[in-house]
């Protein structure tokens, strides 16, 4: 079935530096979203995207999708305490069901002030 | 509007025992899932739903029943609980955003321990 690896596992970094976390899938998909959860939380959707090569912005997080549309990025700059938590991708395989989604394991970003 | 929400909030049970989870969503949605979340695996989807009186199974349904008889409502049943079954369980539901993709709506969850 299709699988969705998300890397690095956690990542600690000083206030002010940036992130990253990256998402890959094994299929082809058809759209892809992101979830950011707070400790003790539940996950909170942030964006989807949709067309290859795709690239959004909200504020400081920049979000991509790649052309082949198998991975995906999360980019923070100039990271805060509120940025704190764990980041997931989720993705819609492009020949299953749009209204399922399969998730990645999560980025559990620590900001240390 | 409430959104979507779940009872109870925490659970412990023993071996062997069932319970049900109840989701509740007042958002209209057509479509509810139950997932599982585990420490590094991220949220595995159990049993879905789309629409009133249908279910399907998902990544992980062994020991997992779910009924939709009204469309606000998803259960989640647990025959006879195990160990592996300790998890925190996340309802959510959805509804279909543009361009083909479903955004969707979680619960606050329910811690469960099997003991």
């Amino acid at each position: 079935g299709q699988q969705v690896m998300q890397i690095p596992q956690y990542q600690h970094v000083q206030e002010g530096e940036d992130f990253t976390t990256y998402c890959n899938s094994s299929t082809t998909l058809s759209n892809i979203q992101w979830y950011k959860q707070r400790p003790g939380g539940h996950p909170v959707f942030l964006i989807q995207l949709v067309k290859s090569g795709e690239v959004k912005k909200q504020k400081r997080l920049t979000f991509q999708f790649g052309e082949a549309k198998k991975n995906s990025s999360l980019h923070i700059t100039a990271t805060q305490t509120t940025d704190v938590g764990t980041y997931f991708c989720a993705g819609s395989a492009r020949n299953g069901s749009a209204r399922q989604l399969t998730f990645g394991s999560g980025t559990q970003l620590t900001v240390l002030p | 509007n409430a959104g979507v929400t779940q009872t109870p909030k925490f659970r412990v049970l023993k071996t062997g025992q069932s319970m049900t989870l109840l989701c509740a969503q007042d958002m209209n949605h057509e479509y509810m899932y139950w997932y599982r979340q585990d420490p590094g695996m991220g949220l595995r989807l159990i049993h879905y739903s789309v629409g009133e009186g249908t279910t399907a199974k998902g990544e992980v349904p062994d020991g997992y029943n779910v009924s939709r008889l009204k469309k606000q409502n998803f259960l989640l049943g647990l025959e006879s609980a195990a160990p592996s079954q300790t998890s925190v369980y996340f309802c959510a539901s959805s509804y279909r955003l543009g361009r083909g993709g479903y955004e969707q709506y979680f619960g606050p969850g329910t811690r469960l321990t099997v003991t």
